[in-house]
């Protein structure tokens, strides 16, 4: 099955700054990369994702690049706020309807 | 976008009961729906693949006849935790794809807190 990995586990950054969320997966069968955010008790949201036809994207302050010779996909933030700060997990998935294999989560604490 | 709820959100039950949980696509019918186990500051680690109208397809390591997964209509899909243990305490969310015509994001309920004691 499909392996993913997330690193750091943490990240502290001062606002301003940029975070990078690095991950990398298994099986060169899976296509499609979201990023999800979940602040403290709530449910993960979707803040971007990539499919495997595509090598960056972008959406304002964020913006997600994927290598699939390589298998890796990473998360970039630029001009972090405080309310930036919850954990972000990367996933990877094969195909319509397919489950999402998670990687471990990074907590980003963005500091004022 | 699309909502999943998920009830209840917080249950505390005695071991040896057992605790179902609801999930509810509200404005989209969801053929297929995802269970998710999360321990704290961890991952969401996936339990088993909800099949509306057929049996759900459990991970490894899962075990089925204690994680009961029922997908009755194309909006809900119940697990039952069966006679439930302290090390069964977690937080349980559920999700779902809208589309199947192309990959997109999964909604997720808002989670179930159990704690068994």
């Amino acid at each position: 099955g499909e392996n993913v990995e997330q690193h750091p586990s943490t990240l502290s950054v001062q606002e301003g700054d940029s975070a990078v969320i690095k991950c990398t997966y298994s099986d060169s069968a899976s296509n499609y990369f979201p990023w999800y955010k979940q602040e403290l008790g709530k449910r993960p949201q979707l803040i971007i994702d990539i499919r495997s036809n595509v090598g960056e994207k972008k959406d304002q302050r964020i913006a997600v690049t994927l290598n699939k010779t390589a298998k890796h996909f990473s998360l970039h933030i630029t001009e972090t706020q405080p309310e930036d700060s919850a954990v972000y997990f990367c996933a990877a998935s094969q195909g319509n309807f397919n489950k999402f294999y998670f990687g471990s989560g990074t907590k980003l604490n963005v500091k004022p | 976008g699309a909502v999943v709820s998920q009830h209840p959100s917080r249950v505390i039950c005695k071991s040896g009961t057992s605790v179902k949980i609801e999930c509810r696509s509200l404005d989209f019918q969801a053929t297929t729906m995802f269970w998710y186990r999360q321990f704290p500051k961890q991952s969401l680690m996936l339990m088993a693949t909800s099949n509306e109208g057929s049996k759900a397809t459990y991970e490894q390591g899962v075990e089925k006849d204690k994680f009961l997964i029922n997908h009755a209509s194309l909006t809900l899909s119940t697990l039952t935790v069966t006679s439930a243990h302290p090390e069964d305490s977690s937080f349980y969310i559920c999700s779902a794809r809208l589309r199947p015509q192309a990959n997109t994001e999964a909604f997720f309920g808002q989670g179930t807190r159990l704690t068994v004691v």
